[in-house]
């Protein structure tokens, strides 16, 4: 079965600090992992995504996330946070055996930059 | 702009109702996918569409019916809904053999 875990229903850091917004995941076999972020109002929007290379992926707006297959984690992290970051962000898997491109998503987890 | 479009932006519709939703894609992309967002819950997913053809029903109530006339098209008919069917309906888009979704922005669907 594949799953997805954020641990934190909200994270509050402050306007240029560094910031990190927790995942771990479960899959069969080799995981497809993916961030994604939803502004208030729309829909989702993706930032980056793990397939298989350099575990530190970069993405939009400045974000990287880093893959940790002994952790089985993809923690979503940005050097310098700006109030703009201030979103719901979602993690998100599927595994390389199934066929379908089915993504199993979190509950997400709400980022507030405190100015 | 994410590319795919969905109307309308928002929609009551009492529980006797008949109403559709709307998903258009300008990407390319040959899958389609419907999916339900409540508060706290992870993002549900309801149908999946490949190539046109059904892949995936992810034990949805007989209440919510899908269509697909082509790879940039997927409706989603409702009727008899119920108050608890009330939520953000996500259309998204990918290639078949790709891996990133491109999301809708959604529909906002009250049911009173």
């Amino acid at each position: 079965a594949q799953s997805v875990a954020q641990p934190e229903d909200q994270v509050n850091v402050a306007e240029g600090n560094p910031l990190t917004v927790k995942c771990t995941y479960s899959v069969s076999g080799n995981p497809y992992l993916f961030w994604y972020v939803q502004y208030p109002n729309r829909g989702l929007q993706f930032l980056l995504k793990y397939i298989t290379g350099d575990n530190l992926v970069k993405g939009s707006y400045g974000f990287e996330a880093e893959f940790n297959k002994s952790q089985t984690s993809f923690h979503l992290k940005k050097p310098s946070a700006l109030v703009s970051d201030s979103a719901l962000y979602f993690c998100a898997v599927r595994d390389d055996q199934t066929g379908a491109n089915n993504l199993f998503f979190g509950t997400g987890t709400r980022l507030t930059v405190i100015p | 702009e994410t590319g795919v479009t969905q109307t309308p932006r928002h929609l009551v519709m009492g529980m006797t109702n008949k109403k559709s939703l709307k998903c258009e894609q300008h990407l390319g992309h040959n899958a389609m996918y419907w999916y339900k967002q409540s508060a706290k819950k992870p993002l549900e997913l309801m149908f999946v569409y490949s190539l046109e053809e059904r892949v995936e029903n992810n034990s949805v109530p007989s209440r919510f019916s899908p269509e697909c006339p082509n790879s940039s098209h997927l409706f989603l008919h409702l009727h008899t809904l119920q108050p608890e069917d009330s939520a953000l309906y996500l259309c998204a888009s990918s290639q078949v053999q790709g891996y990133e979704q491109y999301f809708g922005p959604g529909t906002r669907l009250t049911v009173t």
